[in-house]
């Protein structure tokens, strides 16, 4: 079993859509979670992170962690054909420099 | 602000020639620094990672190593490339103060021939 799973898609939504993003995991040392959105050849940017269960929120991005589950989501509002990319969650476990784990990347489409 | 730069951007190369890719940080000080290979639909894998000046740990063994000559520089490298060495080629940083959100540079795609 991997220590991060993702579901690769393809994902296809029309614009405005709410989109949910998820990865589950496996171990429990992992405490920081971090997603990344990429675009066709470029490096992955840094969108949202958190190390507590609940929900973060910023702007139409909200992170959600559950612990008790090892499940994660990412939820898009008001979807943007910008927002189309490859979506990486990714988890470590606090103050370690080496063991941050990522997921395959759900590649998203948002059609206008 | 800081910034993270690699290049070259792209770099087609034959079997059995050397390989040296740069990364270098700027506005930040003493930062962590990380090596990263990213194959198609497999996720990003861990090469090597540095915490200071002439320290580095390897992940994986490899036809790869890896030098930091200075505090925010650090370079990959081989001495004779293999077909299977062929990838998108990741470095990020992250704070020294142990926080770790990890900050990616642009990538370089190598092809080996």
């Amino acid at each position: 079993q991997k220590e991060v799973e993702q579901d690769p898609g393809p994902l296809s939504v029309p614009e405005g859509a709410i989109v949910s993003l998820n990865c589950t995991y496996s171990n429990s040392a992992f405490q920081y979670f971090m997603w990344y959105r990429q675009y066709s050849r470029k490096g992955p940017e840094l969108l949202m992170y958190t190390y507590s269960s609940g929900n973060k929120e910023d702007g139409r991005f909200t992170a959600q962690v559950d612990k008790s589950s090892k499940y994660i989501s990412l939820f898009i509002r008001d979807s943007q054909p910008s927002d189309s990319a490859t979506y990486l969650c990714a988890m470590s476990g606090l103050y370690n420099n080496n063991d941050m784990r990522f997921g395959a990347g759900t590649r998203l489409t948002v059609k206008p | 602000s800081q910034t993270i730069h690699q290049w070259p951007a792209t770099l087609v190369q034959p079997v059995g020639s050397p390989l040296s890719l740069e990364c270098t940080v700027e506005g930040t000080s003493n930062p962590n620094l990380y090596w990263y290979r990213q194959a198609a639909g497999r996720g990003l894998q861990l090469l090597f990672y540095s915490v200071g000046i002439g320290q580095i740990s390897s992940e994986v063994p490899q036809n790869l190593s890896a030098s930091r000559p200075q505090d925010r520089q650090f370079i990959l490298s081989s001495k004779k490339l293999l077909l299977s060495d062929s990838g998108f080629y990741l470095c990020a940083w992250s704070a020294w103060t142990g926080t770790n959100e990890q900050y990616f540079g642009p990538g370089t795609r190598l092809t080996v021939t």
